[in-house]
């Protein structure tokens, strides 16, 4: 079974500060992964996906993730973070094949500084 | 467009109380999903289903059963509720498996004393 792991459990930045949250994950095939964001309060949102192709993909709100096949890794990255991104961010994955389901990572809490 | 809803928002029970936990879409999505969350556990698939009358367990099943009679709605049952599935419960609903983004409801917060 696939699993998901996201190194950090709270990052804490100021305001203009580059921002990189790891993610990794373990599956052997072809994968989709997804980065979601969920505010205080509030669901989970679709942040960016991969699914194929141009392994950096861009998502909402100047985020971005780039997919190294190599490293198993999916990681999320915004050159400068505004106070509004405190929110929590989940990666997640799903194996590209039908029947399977999304399978998260614990997340990571963003708290940013003004 | 109501998207995922679902019912209850709030509940209270107690250690060995049942209750159901009703998600509804409209958008006529294939994929329904039930989802725990909890502090430093992130989001753990409860159950899920791929269309209307399948369903399949997830990564903690235990403790819960589910249904999907119809294609818009997708029920979790808890027969006999424990403090340990005290938690935040999110459906979401995908038009089809793998490429497509997940919709999510508001989610349930349900705390059983």
């Amino acid at each position: 079974a696939q699993s998901v792991s996201q190194h950090n459990h709270h990052v804490i930045l100021s305001e203009a500060a580059s921002l990189e949250l790891g993610c990794n994950y373990s599956y052997g095939g072809t994968v989709n992964l997804f980065w979601y964001v969920q505010y205080p309060g509030q669901h989970l949102q679709l942040l960016l996906k991969y699914f194929s192709g141009d392994p950096l993909v861009k998502g909402i709100k100047g985020f971005e993730a780039e997919f190294i096949k190599s490293k198993f890794s999916f990681n999320l990255r915004k050159p400068s973070v505004q106070w509004s991104d405190t929110a929590e961010y989940f990666c997640a994955v799903t194996p590209n094949q039908a029947g399977t389901a999304l399978i998260f990572g614990k997340g990571t809490t963003l708290s940013v500084s003004s | 467009n109501a998207g995922v809803t679902q019912t209850p928002k709030f509940r209270v029970l107690k250690t060995g109380q049942s209750m159901t936990l009703l998600c509804a879409q409209d958008m006529n999505h294939e994929y329904m999903y039930w989802y725990r969350q909890d502090p430093g556990m992130g989001l753990r698939l409860i159950h899920y289903s791929v269309g209307e009358g399948t369903t399949a367990k997830g990564e903690v099943p235990d403790g819960y059963n589910v249904s999907r009679l119809k294609k818009q709605n997708f029920l979790l049952g808890l027969e006999s509720a424990a403090p340990s599935q005290t938690s935040v419960y999110f459906c979401a609903s995908s038009y089809i498996q793998g490429n497509s983004p997940l919709h999510f409801g508001n989610g349930t917060r349900l705390t059983v004393t």
